[in-house]
């Protein structure tokens, strides 16, 4: 069965330093991989995708994640953080088979401190 | 307007009471879908229907039940609301495409007492 892991409940960083999300996943063949962010009172919006060829995958806002099949890793990174950026993100597979159902970890609060 | 709009956005009843959650949407989709958002657990799947005449249970369809009144239309209903279903509910929709992209509506506070 499919699950996301995300090891942290929440994160801290500087308006301007570099944020690195980590997600981890477990799936028996190459899943559909995403992120979505969720500002407060607002529903899901989708940051970026993964279904396959380049590993490195570029989204909205200014955040790229990398899938690394051999760490069943996709983790969010963006260079420099704004303070809009807070909010919580969440990761999540989606299986490619037996109709689609996405399966989403516990998702990341991010904190931006001035 | 919103693509996929949910009603009500806000909602405190009382433990035994009968709650509808609706949601709509105008982008054409055929899937629908309802999660459950908890802090700390993230959003679990509760019913899913793939078109009008295909409904599905999720991984916590347990006290829930859903009518798909048409293509735009996916309703999810707590026949009898206890306190533990307390929680933030979302409607979301995908396309055929099978990418598996979600599109979601502002959700559903619900507040069991």
């Amino acid at each position: 069965a499919q699950s996301v892991t995300q090891p942290d409940i929440h994160i801290t960083v500087s308006e301007g330093a570099s944020l690195e999300l980590r997600c981890n996943y477990s799936y028996g063949a190459t899943p559909y991989l995403f992120w979505y962010v969720q500002s407060p009172g607002q529903g899901l919006q989708l940051l970026l995708k993964y279904f396959s060829g380049d590993t490195l995958v570029q989204g909205i806002k200014g955040f790229e994640a990398e899938f690394k099949r051999s760490q069943s890793s996709f983790n969010l990174r963006k260079p420099s953080v704004h303070w809009s950026d807070a909010a919580e993100y969440f990761c999540a597979v989606g299986a490619r088979t037996g109709g689609f159902k996405t399966i989403f970890g516990a998702g990341t609060r991010l904190f931006v401190k001035a | 307007d919103a693509d996929v709009t949910q009603t009500p956005r806000n909602r405190i009843t009382k433990t035994g009471k009968r709650i509808m959650l609706e949601c709509s949407q105008t982008k054409g989709h055929d899937r629908m879908y309802w999660y459950r958002q908890d802090p700390g657990l993230g959003l679990r799947l509760i019913y899913y229907s793939f078109d009008v005449k295909d409904i599905n249970k999720g991984e916590i369809s347990d006290g829930y039940s859903v009518s798909r009144q048409a293509q735009a239309k996916f309703s999810l209903s707590l026949e009898s609301a206890i306190p533990n279903q307390t929680a933030l509910y979302f409607c979301a929709t995908s396309d055929l495409t099978n990418t598996g992209e979600l599109f979601f509506g502002e959700g559903s506070r619900l507040t069991v007492l």
